[in-house]
Parts: structure tokens; sequence; C-alpha cells
């Protein structure tokens, strides 16, 4: 597509149930990248992937959090048991050539809210 | 530990005028510095960056300046117009660490007409 893509735009949900965040990168961006923003903070890095495989995964805050991507394209942010500490806007974006060449496109985002 | 700081959460600027968004940094391994924007409801959209090897880099209205031994950079934005009005992040790179990107936790520029 033309731009980063994220679905859904926002989510609710109750505490203790899993939810599942999509993003579809620009076509033959081969890296991908989660990032959150909590309240006030900056963007905090979750998980990186290049290609399929997540050679960094430092990120990602308990193993309640996990992601997946298949294809070189599609990736998946799976959160299980949701916390109200998850509430988050979650951001995905995709790139060529890492943070050079301008860095990355970012997608809009979900929001999360976890009740 | 924050990596890269933004110490003013907010800068307020008349229209016309300079905006100057200040970023500090503590990893002397960043090797390439980058300057986002983000509008409400919108993911951050890339502005302006600069390479360890240079001290400054220009774009139009947008100038981003590095101090190397002060592990500083800053973005200056003249003359400032409202629709610069935006969260600004800056975010700083290491060589080797996979193109992944630190940020700060951003200012919030607004601009009075």
């Amino acid at each position: 597509g033309a731009g980063v893509s994220q679905s859904p735009s926002n989510k609710v949900t109750e505490k203790g149930k899993d939810v599942e965040l999509r993003c579809d990168p620009i076509s033959g961006h081969t890296a991908l990248y989660w990032y959150r923003q909590s309240l006030g903070q900056g963007l905090e890095f979750l998980i990186y992937f290049q290609g399929n495989s997540a050679p960094d995964k430092s990120g990602l805050p308990s193993d309640r959090f996990s992601a997946e991507r298949t294809g070189g394209s599609v990736s998946t942010l799976t959160i299980q048991r949701t916390q109200q500490e998850d509430s988050a806007v979650y951001l995905c974006a995709s790139s060529l050539f890492g943070a050079g060449m301008g860095g990355y496109t970012f997608g809009s985002g979900t929001r999360l809210t976890v009740v | 530990d924050q990596q890269v700081k933004q110490n003013s959460p907010s800068l307020s600027v008349q229209e016309g005028r300079i905006s100057i968004l200040n970023c500090d940094y503590t990893n002397s391994m960043f090797d390439y510095f980058l300057w986002y924007k983000k509008y409400p409801a919108e993911g951050p959209t890339f502005l302006i960056s600069i390479s360890s090897i240079k001290d400054k880099n220009e774009d139009g209205r947008f100038t981003v300046f590095l101090n190397k031994s002060a592990k500083h950079l800053s973005l200056h934005i003249v003359p400032s117009q409202p629709g610069d009005s935006a969260v600004y992040f800056c975010a700083a790179s290491a060589r080797g660490s996979q193109g992944n990107l630190i940020f700060g936790k951003g200012t919030k520029l607004s601009v009075k007409p």
C-alpha cells in the first residue's frame, strides 16, 4: 500500500482479555518496528523485524507481549491478559534502510484502552 | 535511564518568529539523529536528519544543528507558521543498532497567529 496501515485504530478491552494489533507495512519494506507511546511519554521501542525474524525483542515489556511477522509483510502484536498499564498508542513503522535515509514511515497507530 | 532527552515539554512561539527545539543525548555511540513531527491522531512523520559527521543540515525553513562535544542538537524553524504546531520528537540511532531509533519524550510546539 501507499503507507503503513494499522488496525484497529481504536480498541477498548477489559482487563485480562487478549488483544491483537495488526500492521501492514509499505510494500517492499523489509524492516518493521513496533513502538508504543504511553500518556506523557516518548516512543518506547518494543520489537524490530528484519523480514520474518526478530533480531531485537529487547523492548517487549513482559512475556505477555509477543509479535510475529509472516511473509515478510503483515505483523501482529499480541498482548495477553491485558493490564491497565498496557493502555497506550501502539505504533508500527517500516523502512527500507533502517534509521538512515529519512528513517521510518509510521502508521497512525492503534489506541488501546484497557478498562 | 533516558538516552535522549527533550527537557522542554512545551514551547509557545509567535507566528513569524523562530522556534528552537532542543535535545540532549547521553550515548556517545549515537551517530545519526532525526526529528519527527506528530499531529494528534496521526503517526510521527520524518522531518529532517543529520549524520554525526556534520554539524548542520538545512531543509527550507528547518535547520538541525549538532554539537557533538556537548551531546546536544537543536531544531530551528524560521519563520514559524501556525501549521507547525505539533509535537516534535528527537530520535537517535547508534551504529550497529540495526536502525532502532531511541526517541525523546517530545516537545509540544504551539505557534500563535
